[in-house]
């Protein structure tokens, strides 16, 4: 069975820092896909970034960068230099196997960016 | 614009009568689904369907049907609501393989 955990239900950062959202995984998976989606207060589901599970390097896009460590099955998302309109709630999300239809999302967390 | 376009966005109803909440994607995409967020839970899936005619159920189809007829419509049928149905519910389509899904804009239901 596939289960995302998302440890931090509320963080806050600094306008201009940057910050990292956990993400752990668990799969028996073999190939499988990591997505990290956001959601502003006005609902909508925005895609952020993926990694794929035989990727060698880390994806990146922008200022978001998600740090893929296979061994420890964690997905962190890194988002630099942090604006105002990052505020929002950031959910990790995983589909498992060939042929699977299912994207199993963490609780979600939510991030605050202070002025 | 490559979209996903669900409807209503906000409905109110009563319990038992029957509602269908529709959605469709102009992006020619082979699959769909429908998700619900309750808070503290994220999103969980409710059905899936990989191409016309061809639908599964996902962690948590009670209550509810689907059909796909037509590739670029997935349509969400709840035929007799209940208040624990009351949620947020997302459509999402996406291409074969390991790629993102595009999801709807959300409706908010509340049954009463």
């Amino acid at each position: 069975a596939q289960k995302i955990t998302q440890t931090q239900p509320g963080m806050f950062v600094q306008e201009k820092e940057a910050v990292t959202l956990d993400c752990t995984y668990d799969t028996s998976d073999q190939s499988y896909g990591l997505f990290w989606y956001k959601q502003p207060s006005s609902g909508e589901m925005i895609f952020l970034i993926y990694q794929g599970s035989y990727d060698e390097q880390n994806a990146t896009e922008g200022r978001y960068s998600l740090n893929f460590q296979k061994a420890r099955k964690s997905a962190n998302l890194v988002i630099s230099a942090s604006q105002l309109g990052d505020s929002a709630m950031y959910f990790c999300a995983m589909r498992g196997g060939t042929g699977a239809n299912n994207l199993f999302f963490g609780t979600g967390t939510r991030l605050t960016v202070i002025p | 614009e490559a979209q996903v376009t669900q409807n209503p966005r906000y409905l109110i109803t009563v319990t038992g009568k029957k509602l269908t909440v529709t959605c469709s994607q102009n992006m020619n995409h082979e699959y769909m689904s429908w998700y619900r967020q309750d808070p503290g839970l994220g999103l969980r899936q409710i059905y899936y369907s990989m191409n016309v005619e061809v639908t599964d159920k996902g962690d948590v189809p009670e209550g509810y049907k689907v059909s796909r007829k037509e590739k670029r419509n997935f349509p969400l049928i709840l035929e007799s609501p209940s208040p624990n149905q009351t949620s947020l519910y997302f459509c999402a389509s996406r291409n074969r393989g390991n790629t993102e899904a595009f999801f709807g804009q959300g409706t908010r239901l509340t049954v009463v």
